[in-house]
């Protein structure tokens, strides 16, 4: 199967701009988490969805919001970009049943780097 | 505050040799438990995954998990300078789904 995949892989943007990324999930699966990871924070949760609805929730201002669509594919948006934005945005696909089993094993993929200017 | 702690490192060690990584948790609730390589400049790679006490071997990997003591850890064998990476270990907390807990990771140094 082909993993994830996130477009677009390198972004300049300005502050007060906004951003859209892109996921598109392993085949099958059903789960589309988002995560930001900076050197000083490291890979911090930022949301999940399944089957085009929000499950989870991490600690992060309402100004990242992300939606999933009905292939499974996922956007996430910031708004009103500060230069604290600047990290590397992970997308991690999961949830697929196998024999019964429902395997919930995230594999990632390559990420967006976003650069806050 | 759920956490997961890692060394920072680094760690190094010599080729061919075992590399000890280690990990707690603070949430009990925790279900499962996960490891992941990241080299510099690239995306997080599943390593290795347990949920039940005990250890669990795949190749050169060995994944340990005590869950009364809350502690997780990773052997790797036979260390290669490919391995010089930073692993990251991951927890899936108790009551949540799709959401990952990561330690800030382990910086892995083989020497040749």
């Amino acid at each position: 199967k082909a993993g994830v995949t996130q477009t677009p892989r390198y972004l300049i943007k300005t502050r007060g701009q906004q951003v859209t990324l892109s996921c598109s999930p392993i085949s099958g699966h059903r789960s589309v988490s988002w995560y930001q990871q900076t050197p000083g924070q490291g890979l911090q949760f930022l949301f999940e969805y399944f089957s085009e609805t929000q499950r989870n929730k991490g600690n992060f201002p309402g100004r990242f919001s992300g939606r999933q669509f009905s292939n499974s594919r996922s956007e996430m948006n910031v708004s009103t970009l500060e230069l604290g934005d600047s990290a590397l945005y992970l997308c991690a696909s999961s949830w697929e049943t196998s024999g019964g089993d429902v395997h919930e094993t995230q594999y990632f993929g390559p990420g967006t780097r976003l650069l806050v200017l | 505050q759920k956490e997961v702690v890692q060394n920072s490192g680094p760690l190094s060690v010599p080729e061919g040799a075992i590399a000890s990584l280690n990990c707690t948790y603070s949430d009990r609730g925790s279900q499962s438990f996960f490891w992941y390589r990241q080299y510099s400049g690239k995306s997080p790679e599943l390593i290795m995954f347990i949920y039940s006490n005990g250890d669990k071997e795949d190749g050169r990997f060995t994944a340990q998990l005590n869950k009364a003591s809350q502690y997780v850890s990773l052997l790797i064998r036979d260390s290669q300078p490919s391995d010089s990476a930073t692993y990251l270990c991951a927890v899936t907390p108790g009551g949540s789904q799709g959401n990952l807990i990561f330690g800030k990771g382990t910086k892995l140094s083989v020497k040749p």
